[in-house]
Protein backbone atom coordinates (compact mmCIF):
# COMPACT_ATOMS: atom_id res chain seq x y z
CA UNK A 1 0.00 0.00 0.00
CA UNK A 2 0.95 3.19 -1.26
CA UNK A 3 1.72 5.23 2.73
CA UNK A 4 0.98 9.34 2.67
CA UNK A 5 2.34 11.45 5.71
CA UNK A 6 1.49 14.90 6.40
CA UNK A 7 3.49 17.52 8.35
CA UNK A 8 2.88 18.90 10.65
CA UNK A 9 0.01 16.92 12.58
CA UNK A 10 -1.09 20.19 14.50
CA UNK A 11 -0.67 24.15 13.18
CA UNK A 12 -1.52 27.32 14.72
CA UNK A 13 -2.31 30.12 13.04
CA UNK A 14 -3.75 33.30 12.96
CA UNK A 15 -6.42 34.77 10.69
CA UNK A 16 -4.69 36.35 7.90
CA UNK A 17 -1.76 33.96 8.09
CA UNK A 18 -0.02 32.06 4.97
CA UNK A 19 0.40 28.07 5.96
CA UNK A 20 1.91 25.60 4.10
CA UNK A 21 0.84 21.76 4.69
CA UNK A 22 3.18 18.99 3.39
CA UNK A 23 1.65 15.78 1.98
CA UNK A 24 4.30 12.92 1.43
CA UNK A 25 4.13 9.67 -0.67
CA UNK A 26 5.67 6.64 -0.22
CA UNK A 27 6.72 6.26 -3.83
CA UNK A 28 5.75 8.01 -6.77
CA UNK A 29 2.13 8.62 -7.30
CA UNK A 30 2.59 11.38 -10.21
CA UNK A 31 -0.03 14.16 -9.56
CA UNK A 32 -2.55 11.66 -8.87
CA UNK A 33 -2.99 13.78 -5.13
CA UNK A 34 -6.27 15.30 -3.49
CA UNK A 35 -6.62 17.83 -0.65
CA UNK A 36 -10.07 17.47 1.51
CA UNK A 37 -11.01 20.03 4.19
CA UNK A 38 -12.87 18.64 7.23
CA UNK A 39 -14.89 20.03 10.35
CA UNK A 40 -15.96 18.62 13.18
CA UNK A 41 -19.22 16.30 12.54
CA UNK A 42 -19.18 16.92 8.91
CA UNK A 43 -18.05 15.04 6.21
CA UNK A 44 -14.82 15.77 4.00
CA UNK A 45 -14.55 18.52 0.98
CA UNK A 46 -12.88 17.87 -1.63
CA UNK A 47 -10.94 21.29 -2.34
CA UNK A 48 -7.94 20.01 -4.77
CA UNK A 49 -7.40 17.51 -7.10
CA UNK A 50 -4.51 16.09 -9.60
CA UNK A 51 -2.27 18.00 -7.41
CA UNK A 52 -2.97 21.43 -8.27
CA UNK A 53 -6.31 21.83 -9.39
CA UNK A 54 -8.85 24.15 -7.56
CA UNK A 55 -12.25 22.05 -7.29
CA UNK A 56 -14.85 24.35 -8.62
CA UNK A 57 -16.81 26.85 -5.90
CA UNK A 58 -13.50 26.32 -3.30
CA UNK A 59 -11.85 30.08 -2.63
CA UNK A 60 -9.11 31.01 -4.77
CA UNK A 61 -6.21 31.47 -1.66
CA UNK A 62 -6.42 27.70 -1.52
CA UNK A 63 -3.71 26.59 -3.71
CA UNK A 64 -1.49 23.29 -4.44
CA UNK A 65 1.39 22.07 -5.94
CA UNK A 66 4.56 19.16 -6.18
CA UNK A 67 4.32 15.69 -7.90
CA UNK A 68 5.84 12.73 -7.38
CA UNK A 69 6.56 11.93 -3.64
CA UNK A 70 6.20 15.47 -2.10
CA UNK A 71 3.02 17.67 -2.15
CA UNK A 72 1.97 21.02 -0.28
CA UNK A 73 -1.21 22.34 0.07
CA UNK A 74 -1.13 26.45 0.92
CA UNK A 75 -3.87 28.86 2.19
CA UNK A 76 -2.87 32.58 0.98
CA UNK A 77 -4.54 34.45 3.80
CA UNK A 78 -6.21 32.13 6.50
CA UNK A 79 -10.46 33.02 6.76
CA UNK A 80 -11.86 32.13 10.27
CA UNK A 81 -13.45 29.66 8.04
CA UNK A 82 -10.52 28.12 7.22
CA UNK A 83 -9.70 26.35 10.61
CA UNK A 84 -10.62 22.48 9.79
CA UNK A 85 -8.36 19.31 9.35
CA UNK A 86 -6.77 18.60 6.40
CA UNK A 87 -6.17 15.48 5.03
CA UNK A 88 -4.26 14.29 2.00
CA UNK A 89 -5.64 11.01 -0.47
CA UNK A 90 -3.30 9.16 -3.27
CA UNK A 91 -5.47 7.75 -6.06
CA UNK A 92 -2.85 6.26 -7.97
CA UNK A 93 -4.04 2.96 -7.00
CA UNK A 94 -6.05 0.63 -4.62
CA UNK A 95 -6.10 0.94 -1.70
CA UNK A 96 -6.68 4.75 -1.65
CA UNK A 97 -4.88 5.99 1.17
CA UNK A 98 -5.34 9.12 2.75
CA UNK A 99 -2.79 10.98 5.20
CA UNK A 100 -3.25 11.13 8.96
CA UNK A 101 -4.71 14.29 8.98
CA UNK A 102 -3.26 17.84 9.43
CA UNK A 103 -5.65 19.93 12.30
CA UNK A 104 -5.37 23.76 11.91
CA UNK A 105 -5.67 25.84 15.03
CA UNK A 106 -6.62 29.03 16.08
CA UNK A 107 -3.74 30.48 17.48
CA UNK B 1 -29.80 18.82 -5.80
CA UNK B 2 -27.04 16.12 -5.54
CA UNK B 3 -26.81 14.50 -2.40
CA UNK B 4 -26.08 11.46 -1.25
CA UNK B 5 -27.78 10.28 2.54
CA UNK B 6 -26.79 7.52 4.13
CA UNK B 7 -28.82 5.40 6.37
CA UNK B 8 -28.87 1.73 8.67
CA UNK B 9 -26.05 2.60 11.08
CA UNK B 10 -26.72 2.07 14.99
CA UNK B 11 -24.96 -0.21 17.82
CA UNK B 12 -24.43 -4.02 16.78
CA UNK B 13 -22.61 -7.02 18.68
CA UNK B 14 -19.08 -8.22 17.99
CA UNK B 15 -19.91 -11.09 15.26
CA UNK B 16 -23.50 -9.22 14.26
CA UNK B 17 -24.32 -8.40 10.79
CA UNK B 18 -25.40 -4.90 9.01
CA UNK B 19 -26.29 -3.20 6.21
CA UNK B 20 -26.24 0.55 5.20
CA UNK B 21 -28.23 1.94 2.44
CA UNK B 22 -26.72 5.38 0.33
CA UNK B 23 -29.62 7.05 -1.67
CA UNK B 24 -28.52 9.17 -3.99
CA UNK B 25 -30.41 12.02 -5.45
CA UNK B 26 -29.21 14.58 -8.48
CA UNK B 27 -27.24 12.02 -10.28
CA UNK B 28 -27.20 8.40 -11.11
CA UNK B 29 -25.00 5.58 -9.16
CA UNK B 30 -25.09 2.99 -11.58
CA UNK B 31 -23.49 5.12 -13.92
CA UNK B 32 -20.74 6.86 -11.52
CA UNK B 33 -17.86 5.28 -9.62
CA UNK B 34 -19.62 4.76 -6.00
CA UNK B 35 -17.55 4.35 -2.57
CA UNK B 36 -17.98 3.50 0.86
CA UNK B 37 -15.62 4.88 3.47
CA UNK B 38 -15.12 5.61 7.07
CA UNK B 39 -13.40 7.71 10.30
CA UNK B 40 -13.05 5.84 13.19
CA UNK B 41 -13.89 8.26 16.17
CA UNK B 42 -11.08 10.70 16.34
CA UNK B 43 -9.20 9.04 12.97
CA UNK B 44 -8.35 9.87 9.87
CA UNK B 45 -10.14 8.57 7.01
CA UNK B 46 -10.15 4.82 5.46
CA UNK B 47 -11.39 3.67 2.19
CA UNK B 48 -13.28 0.71 2.08
CA UNK B 49 -14.98 -0.42 -1.10
CA UNK B 50 -15.75 0.48 -4.72
CA UNK B 51 -17.98 -0.12 -7.68
CA UNK B 52 -17.73 0.82 -10.54
CA UNK B 53 -20.39 1.21 -13.59
CA UNK B 54 -19.44 -1.89 -15.34
CA UNK B 55 -20.54 -3.86 -11.50
CA UNK B 56 -16.14 -3.98 -11.06
CA UNK B 57 -16.02 -3.87 -6.78
CA UNK B 58 -12.90 -3.85 -5.40
CA UNK B 59 -12.22 -3.96 -1.46
CA UNK B 60 -9.31 -2.94 1.17
CA UNK B 61 -7.57 -6.17 2.47
CA UNK B 62 -9.22 -5.52 5.82
CA UNK B 63 -12.77 -5.99 4.78
CA UNK B 64 -12.54 -8.40 1.74
CA UNK B 65 -14.94 -11.51 2.49
CA UNK B 66 -16.74 -9.89 5.76
CA UNK B 67 -18.14 -6.39 3.50
CA UNK B 68 -19.99 -6.91 0.18
CA UNK B 69 -20.71 -3.74 -1.90
CA UNK B 70 -23.84 -3.15 -4.36
CA UNK B 71 -26.66 -1.08 -5.46
CA UNK B 72 -29.66 -1.38 -6.72
CA UNK B 73 -30.32 1.02 -9.93
CA UNK B 74 -33.76 1.42 -9.30
CA UNK B 75 -33.80 2.81 -5.83
CA UNK B 76 -30.77 4.74 -7.00
CA UNK B 77 -29.20 3.71 -3.97
CA UNK B 78 -25.97 2.14 -2.93
CA UNK B 79 -25.28 -0.75 -0.22
CA UNK B 80 -22.70 -2.11 2.05
CA UNK B 81 -23.38 -5.62 3.58
CA UNK B 82 -21.09 -5.78 6.80
CA UNK B 83 -20.65 -9.36 8.41
CA UNK B 84 -18.63 -10.83 11.36
CA UNK B 85 -18.27 -7.40 12.84
CA UNK B 86 -15.81 -6.48 15.31
CA UNK B 87 -15.04 -3.57 17.54
CA UNK B 88 -12.44 -1.80 15.05
CA UNK B 89 -15.14 -1.50 12.64
CA UNK B 90 -16.72 1.08 14.82
CA UNK B 91 -16.61 3.78 12.84
CA UNK B 92 -18.33 6.67 10.98
CA UNK B 93 -19.63 5.13 7.37
CA UNK B 94 -19.30 7.76 4.14
CA UNK B 95 -20.72 7.14 0.52
CA UNK B 96 -19.15 8.95 -1.88
CA UNK B 97 -18.49 9.93 -5.69
CA UNK B 98 -15.64 9.05 -7.90
CA UNK B 99 -15.22 11.98 -10.04
CA UNK B 100 -15.88 11.36 -13.55
CA UNK B 101 -12.28 10.43 -15.08
CA UNK B 102 -9.90 7.98 -15.14
CA UNK B 103 -8.01 8.88 -11.85
CA UNK B 104 -10.86 9.61 -10.01
CA UNK B 105 -11.25 11.12 -6.57
CA UNK B 106 -13.51 11.71 -4.64
CA UNK B 107 -15.95 14.55 -5.52
CA UNK B 108 -19.17 14.12 -3.52
CA UNK B 109 -19.93 13.02 0.02
CA UNK B 110 -22.89 11.77 2.33
CA UNK B 111 -22.93 13.42 5.94
CA UNK B 112 -22.29 9.55 7.11
CA UNK B 113 -23.89 7.25 9.30
CA UNK B 114 -22.21 6.13 12.49
CA UNK B 115 -21.95 2.12 12.93
CA UNK B 116 -20.83 1.20 16.73
CA UNK B 117 -19.88 -2.36 17.41
CA UNK B 118 -19.78 -3.23 21.37
CA UNK B 119 -21.33 -5.55 23.28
Amino acid sequence: DIQMTQSPSTLSASVGDRVTITCRASQSISSWLAWYQQKPGKAPKVLMYKASSLESGVPSNFSGSGSGTEFTLTISSLQPDDFATYYCQQYLTFPYTFGQGTKLEIK
Amino acid sequence: EVQLVESGGGLIQPGGSLRLSCAASGFTVRSNYMNWLRQAPGKGLEWVSVIYSTGSTYYADSMKGRFTISRDNSKNTLYLQMNSLRAEDTAVYYCARGSSSYYWYFDLWGRGTLVTVSS
